[in-house]
């Protein structure tokens, strides 16, 4: 059974500039959470999306958004980049939202901000 | 908030050399613990989930218990390819219910 997989890998960009990340959840998950992974804060939640739902959402600005696609795929979109959101971007699929449901995690996009 | 505390940030163990890495959390109710594992650029492997005190898991080298207030992740006779980051997360049982993670002890077996 495939995993989680996330596109692109890596990505470098500029202040100011906007990105999309993309995240492919494991076959029949249908929930997605993406992650924010720093040295010093560690992983950080940003949102959650289920059935094309935002269902939870982490503290982040409004640059940082997402949504879901009726097949469970996701994108993540930051706006207006700075150079802290320089970070390891990490999407984490489970069969459904809420419970305890493991949460399986994409090898992540490592997102560089110049 | 939840507030998840791990201990020690990095620990460097000869090879067969035994010890526990700790995970202190405040959690308004917990429904479940989570272990995980995080190699370099990769992204985090689920290892286990705890959802009371007194709970015992093992996996090959590594057992985690929980207890009311901190869950600690025993690593018997462990191996270089132990070597890793070992994350913990707890998840509410109330409120919004997303996963709150420590910030990782660095493991290091030395051959």
């Amino acid at each position: 059974k495939a995993g989680v997989t996330q596109t692109p890998r890596y990505l470098i960009k500029t202040r100011g500039q906007q990105v999309t990340l993309s995240c492919s959840p494991i076959s029949g998950h249908r929930s997605v959470s993406w992650y924010q992974q720093t040295p010093g804060q560690g992983l950080q939640f940003l949102f959650e999306y289920f059935s094309e739902t935002q269902r939870n959402k982490g503290n982040f600005p409004g640059r940082f958004s997402g949504r879901q696609f009726s097949n469970s795929r996701s994108e993540m979109n930051v706006s207006t980049l700075e150079l802290g959101d320089s970070a390891l971007y990490l999407c984490a699929s489970s069969l459904t939202s809420g419970g305890t449901d493991t949460q399986y995690f994409g090898p992540g996009t490592r997102l560089t901000v110049l | 908030e939840d507030q998840v505390t791990q201990s020690p940030e990095a620990l460097r163990l000869q090879e067969g050399e035994s010890s526990s890495l700790n995970c202190s959390y405040t959690v308004s109710g917990l429904r479940g613990l989570f272990w995980y594992r995080q190699d370099p650029g990769k992204g985090p492997e689920f290892l286990f989930t705890l959802y009371s005190a007194g709970e015992e898991k093992e996996k090959e080298r590594l057992k985690a218990t929980l207890t009311k207030k901190e869950s600690f992740l025993h690593i018997t006779a462990p191996k270089p390819e132990d070597s890793a980051t070992y994350l913990c997360a707890v998840q509410p049982r109330f409120g919004n219910e997303k996963l709150t993670f420590g910030t990782g002890t660095r493991l290091t077996i030395i051959p």
